[in-house]
């Protein structure tokens, strides 16, 4: 069964553009949510979409948004990049909602660089 | 606020040591408890889920055992491998929360 699939690995992006990161998650899970991870802060939740509906955001700017198509691809899109956006972004499918307590599966993560 | 707190934030051991990661969590309410190992640059990789009605969960040579009462989760790894080496974080699900919260993590180094 092929795991959580990130698409791009890696993006360089100048301040003052937009980007927008896929993900494709494990077949027959309707859930995906989206984590920033910087070396200061950690891991940060940004969103979750569960069938096509965002259910939860995170303490982010709204320059950071989402969809999820009927087959449960997630696309998140940074508008206005500036430079502390520079990140791995990750992004993680369950089978149910994420709050259900249902085990999380991650992808390999976009490595997005904002100079 | 659910606060995770993993000591050591980091831990080297020579080949063959049997080691325990720390994790503390200060919300008690919890569905469950993941465990994760993440590679340099890579994403995360899901060893453990451990629910709260369980006392622990193993998978060859890695056991965790949960306390929810006392807000701590342990990671047992035996034998260490020198593939064992990454960061090691855990993430509780809090049952009012919205998303897993993580932990720093415990960056392991083994040496052969």
């Amino acid at each position: 069964k092929a795991g959580v699939t990130q698409t791009p690995r890696y993006l360089i992006k100048t301040r003052g553009q937009q980007v927008t990161l896929s993900c494709s998650p494990i077949s027959g899970h309707r859930s995906v949510s989206w984590y920033q991870q910087t070396p200061g802060q950690g891991l940060q939740f940004l969103f979750e979409y569960f069938s096509e509906t965002q259910r939860n955001k995170g303490n982010f700017p709204g320059r950071f948004s989402g969809r999820q198509f009927s087959n449960s691809r997630s696309e998140m899109n940074v508008s206005t990049l500036e430079l502390g956006d520079s990140a791995l972004y990750l992004c993680a499918s369950s089978s149910r909602a994420i709050q259900r307590g249902t085990e999380a599966f991650f992808g390999q993560g976009t490595r997005l660089t904002v100079v | 606020k659910q606060e995770v707190t993993q000591i050591p934030a980091a831990l080297s051991v020579p080949e063959g040591e049997n080691l325990v990661l720390n994790c503390s969590f200060t919300d008690s309410a919890i569905y469950n408890l993941q465990w994760f190992r993440q590679d340099p640059g890579k994403g995360l990789t899901s060893l453990l889920l451990i629910q709260s009605s369980q006392r622990e969960q193993t998978s060859g040579r890695l056991n965790a055992s949960l306390d929810k009462s006392s807000g701590r989760s342990t990671l047992y790894i035996a034998a260490s491998q020198p593939g064992d080496s990454a960061t090691y974080l855990c993430a509780p699900m809090n049952q009012a929360g919205t998303a897993l919260i993580f932990g720093k993590g415990t960056t392991l180094s083994v040496s052969s």
